[in-house]
């Protein structure tokens, strides 16, 4: 079946430090990956995605790109700011019926 | 606004109760979705539904039962068969044909006394 694996947290880092989330999948088909951010206390948010191969997709300073012959669309963000702390979400979709979810990974920003 | 809401923000179940979790939309979205979020597991999917009076078993359905008599509404019922209840439940809705682009709402705790 469909899965989605980030890499464990927390990631701990200093305001302007750069940013790298891993994220590989597993999927039948061509799925579309995303990656969501949630807030403490809140629910997720769509932060960005991609839907095909060599795809960048890109928001708020944060970019992944679809990389096939890795299955990873690994997340990047150049300077990292204390607003930033949140837990961030892989996930993939494959036109079957819902969202699959990775574990998420907690992002702490240090002042 | 349009958003999606869940009530209440936090409840609590006794032993062998059966509990009910409410999710309304004013998004006019056809599809809607529960999830469970634990956590180091991330979130799995309970039920979801793509259109009024259907629905369907997600990944871990046992102990829970849902409904969808209105589009707005997809209510949650964590029955006594659950036997490991506590966890943020998230809700979340879609259009139709859209299921990649999910709105989720702001989640509810729900722990056992």
């Amino acid at each position: 079946g469909d899965s989605v694996t980030q890499m464990e947290g927390p990631v701990t880092l200093s305001e302007e430090a750069f940013l790298t989330i891993n994220c590989t999948y597993t999927a039948t088909g061509y799925p579309s990956l995303f990656w969501y951010v949630q807030y403490p206390g809140e629910g997720l948010q769509l932060l960005l995605k991609a839907t095909k191969a060599d795809d960048k997709g890109s928001n708020k300073g944060f970019e992944a790109t679809y990389r096939k012959e890795t299955t990873s669309f690994h997340l990047e963000k150049g300077s990292v700011q204390v607003s930033d702390s949140a837990v961030y979400f892989c996930a993939l979709e494959t036109g079957r019926r819902a969202l699959t979810f990775g574990s998420g990974t907690r992002l702490q920003v240090q002042p | 606004d349009g958003g999606i809401t869940q009530s209440p923000k936090y409840l609590f179940r006794k032993e062998g109760q059966n509990v009910t979790l409410s999710c309304e939309q004013n998004l006019n979205h056809d599809a809607m979705y529960w999830y469970r979020q634990d956590p180091g597991q991330g979130l799995r999917l309970i039920y979801y539904s793509q259109i009024v009076n259907d629905f369907q078993k997600g990944d871990i359905a046992e102990g829970y039962s849902v409904s969808r008599e209105k589009k707005e509404s997809f209510p949650l019922t964590v029955t006594s068969a659950q036997k490991n209840p506590t966890a943020f439940y998230l809700c979340a809705s879609s259009m139709a044909g859209q299921n990649e682009k999910l709105f989720f709402g702001s989640g509810t705790q729900l722990s056992v006394l």
